[in-house]
C-alpha cells in the first residue's frame, strides 16, 4: 500500500524557517517524480515544486521560486521542502504527492502557520 | 501563466443525477509531445484530493466509470453520471503541459 507521511508542520514568525519531510512506503520511491501542493485555509489548491527521480530536475512556480528548496533522499525514501524566508501568504497546509500521471497519491498534509 | 477557468462555481445536484463541470485553459493544453496534461481532482470533505482523471480522459486506478473526462485544446469537461453520496466535494482541473502548472478554483459539487 503507498503511503506518504508528512511532518515538521508548526508555527513559525514571518522571516524564519522551516523543513517539512515526507516519508514514503509502499513504492519503490526512487522512480517516481514528487511534488509538494499547499493548500490555503478555506481556499484552492496550489502546485508548489516538483523534482525528478534523482533530485537532479527542481520546478517551482514564482511565487516560492528562490524561497523554497525540494529534495530527495532516495537511499531514505524521503521527500523534503525546505522554505526560506517564510511570509504570511504560506500559511497552508501542505501535501506530498506522488507525481506519475498526476498527482496519484498523496499524504495526509501537515499545517504550516507563519504568524508573529 | 496558464489560467484554467472552471464553472460552475457550485454544483447543487440531486443524488442519481448527472453534473458536468467545464474547465477552460487561458491558452491550449497540448504539449510539444502531443500529449495534453490536463488532470481532475476531487477532495472531499476533510480529506486529501485524489486523482480521479489524467491526461484529459483516463481513468486513475480504481476511479468509477460514471467518471468521465472529454476535451481537447483549450475546453475540458468532466461528467459524472448518477452522481452518488461520495462524489459530493470540491473537483478541481489541473494543467501539467505548461510551467508553471496551475489548478482551477474548483466546482463544489453539493445537494439541492
Amino acid at each position: 500500500e503507498v503511503q506518504l507521511v508528512e511532518s515538521g508542520g508548526g508555527l513559525v514568525q514571518p522571516g524564519r524557517s522551516l523543513k517539512l519531510s515526507c516519508a514514503a512506503s509502499g513504492f519503490t520511491f526512487s522512480n517516481y517524480y514528487m511534488a509538494w501542493v499547499r493548500q490555503a485555509p478555506k481556499k484552492g489548491l496550489e502546485w508548489v515544486a516538483t523534482i525528478s527521480t534523482s533530485g537532479s530536475r527542481t520546478y517551482y512556480p514564482d511565487s516560492v521560486k528562490g524561497r523554497f528548496t525540494i529534495s530527495r533522499d532516495n537511499a531514505k525514501s524521503s521527500l523534503y521542502l525546505q522554505m526560506n524566508s517564510l511570509k504570511s501568504e504560506d500559511t497552508a497546509t501542505y501535501y506530498c504527492a506522488r507525481h506519475l500521471h498526476g498527482f496519484d497519491y498523496w499524504g495526509q498534509g501537515v499545517m504550516v502557520t507563519v504568524s508573529s | 501563466d496558464v489560467v484554467l477557468t472552471q464553472t460552475p462555481v457550485a454544483q447543487p445536484v440531486t443524488l442519481g443525477d448527472q453534473a458536468s463541470i467545464s474547465c477552460r485553459s487561458s491558452q491550449s493544453l497540448v504539449h510539444s509531445n502531443g500529449n495534453t496534461y490536463l488532470e481532475w481532482y476531487l477532495q472531499k470533505p476533510g480529506q486529501s484530493p485524489q486523482l480521479l482523471i489524467y491526461k484529459v480522459s483516463n481513468r486513475f486506478s480504481g476511479v468509477p466509470d460514471r467518471f468521465i473526462g472529454s476535451g481537447s485544446g483549450s475546453d475540458f469537461t468532466l461528467k459524472i453520471s448518477r452522481v452518488e453520496p461520495e462524489d459530493l466535494g470540491v473537483y478541481y482541473c489541473f494543467q501539467a503541459t505548461h510551467d508553471p502548472y496551475t489548478f482551477g478554483a474548483g466546482t463544489k459539487l453539493e445537494l439541492k
